[in-house]
């Protein structure tokens, strides 16, 4: 399976500001997913993101407040832009192997 | 609505028993299915998967999958205290990818 990092770990931002999550694979996947996990919740999917195409938006999800970049068959970003404290949670990537998927280690973002 | 239901627990069981986790899903087409532990603060790990009906055994786990009855299962033998964790059921329903997750079940298994 890839192995996947995420950067930042973690992070504390306040209202209003943007936080940029990075995901690196090590290995060139043609899919990769964004996540967010609530505590205490399951995952729910936000967008799936393929190399030289828009990303697919889920339903409660839009582009202007979750823009994600696909640059490159290793590389995702995601911004969560203009946040609020209900955007308090764990971000997680995700790439898809035959038809499972492997994850990054997600990256927990707290909103004051 | 595509669903994946599990039951939330938690589920507790003495050490060394057999812990019996269940998963059903709505799509009958489905071909996939997948079983991802998580722990506390840490991201999902994929544990077994199976494709067909019947048993597919790794070790101290087995996954069951029953697609008449539409409903999947994971059996952890011999349970350790270090199988505590949330064990989440994923279902791949069609060609896209996507997986679609049930809520998870609490396990806690008793020293």
């Amino acid at each position: 399976s890839a192995v996947i990092s995420q950067k930042p770990s973690r992070d504390i931002c306040q209202r209003g500001t943007s936080l940029t999550i990075q995901c690196q694979v090590d290995s060139q996947v043609t899919m990769m997913f964004w996540y967010r996990q609530q505590p205490g919740q399951s995952l729910t999917l936000i967008a799936t993101a393929n190399q030289g195409s828009e990303a697919t938006y889920e339903s409660g999800f839009v582009i202007d407040k979750f823009p994600i970049s696909r640059p490159n068959l290793t590389f995702s970003t995601l911004t969560v832009s203009n946040m609020s404290p209900e955007d308090s949670s764990i971000y997680l990537c995700s790439v898809a192997g035959t038809y499972e998927q492997y994850f990054g280690p997600g990256t927990r973002l707290t909103v004051t | 609505q595509k669903e994946v239901e599990q039951n939330s627990g938690p589920l507790s069981v003495p050490e060394g028993a057999i812990a019996s986790l269940n998963c059903t899903y709505s799509d009958r087409g489905s071909q996939s299915f997948f079983w991802y532990r998580q722990y506390s603060g840490k991201s999902p790990e994929l544990i077994m998967f199976i494709y067909s009906n019947g048993d597919k055994e790794d070790g101290r786990f087995t996954a069951q999958l029953n697609k008449a009855s539409q409903y999947v299962s994971l059996l952890i033998r011999d349970s350790q205290p270090s199988d505590s964790a949330t064990y989440l059921c994923a279902v791949n329903m069609d060609s896209n990818y996507q997986l679609i997750w049930g809520a998870g079940t609490k396990l806690i298994i008793k020293p």
